[in-house]
């Protein structure tokens, strides 16, 4: 059975602080990694998809990397402010599958 | 906003009843899932639907009965649900199948389900 990892579960920070979280997956017949996050009240939302082994994106303050020969993702959150807190969402699948989520890890940022 | 609407957002059933949940999507996408979150549990992707065509069935109950009339609507019919049933459905959308293409997913804001 496949699986994904998310670590930590949870985590709370002060507004300003830099935090990451890590997604582990299997590696072999690797397709592709996704992030989301995910408001309380509110849709998923997509912040990358990544293919590529040693990829890295960004977006504003976010940024992940991907590392498909060990098996394992990176999220940074640099300077984090009170509307990051979210809960973020890692799923990957293998080629010609469906996605497999992981339970997410919850950042909650105090002002 | 993500282009993805679902109705009702919340719905509470007794076990003989019969309900549909909606969805749809305004972004011209070609596939539409469903998904399952239970408490405590990572979202667990219950149908998939590319071109209105089923293409997967990731096990799930013949109580819980899809339909997709066209690449805009998908639809969730739900008969003689179990307790355990209850949880949040999540209906997404993306411009083709994720199975094979390494698109993004947009989801709409879910029916929380509670079944008495």
């Amino acid at each position: 059975i496949l699986n994904v990892e998310q670590s930590p579960q949870s985590l709370h920070v002060q507004e300003g602080d830099s935090t990451n979280f890590t997604c582990s997956f299997p590696s072999s017949n690797f397709y592709a990694l996704h992030w989301y996050r995910w408001e309380t009240a509110k849709s998923p939302e997509a912040l990358f998809v990544m293919t590529l082994n040693g990829d890295e994106k960004k977006k504003g303050r976010i940024s992940a990397t991907l590392n498909t020969k060990e098996g394992y993702s990176y999220l940074y959150i640099k300077g984090s402010q009170p509307e990051d807190s979210a809960t973020y969402l890692c799923a990957f699948n293998q080629a010609g599958t469906a996605l497999i989520f992981g339970k997410g890890t919850t950042l909650s940022v105090s002002s | 906003e993500t282009g993805v609407t679902q109705t009702p957002r919340h719905l509470v059933m007794g076990m003989t009843n019969k309900k549909s949940l909606k969805c749809e999507q305004h972004l011209g996408h070609n596939a539409m899932y469903w998904y399952k979150q239970s408490a405590k549990k990572p979202l667990e992707l219950m149908f998939v639907y590319n071109f209105k065509e089923q293409t997967e069935n990731n096990s799930v109950p013949s109580r819980f009965s899809p339909e997709c009339p066209n690449s805009s609507h998908l639809f969730l019919h739900l008969h003689t649900l179990q307790p355990e049933d209850s949880a949040l459905y999540l209906c997404a959308s993306s411009q083709d199948n994720i199975i094979f293409n390494d698109n993004e997913q947009f989801f709409g804001p879910g029916t929380r389900l509670t079944v008495l």
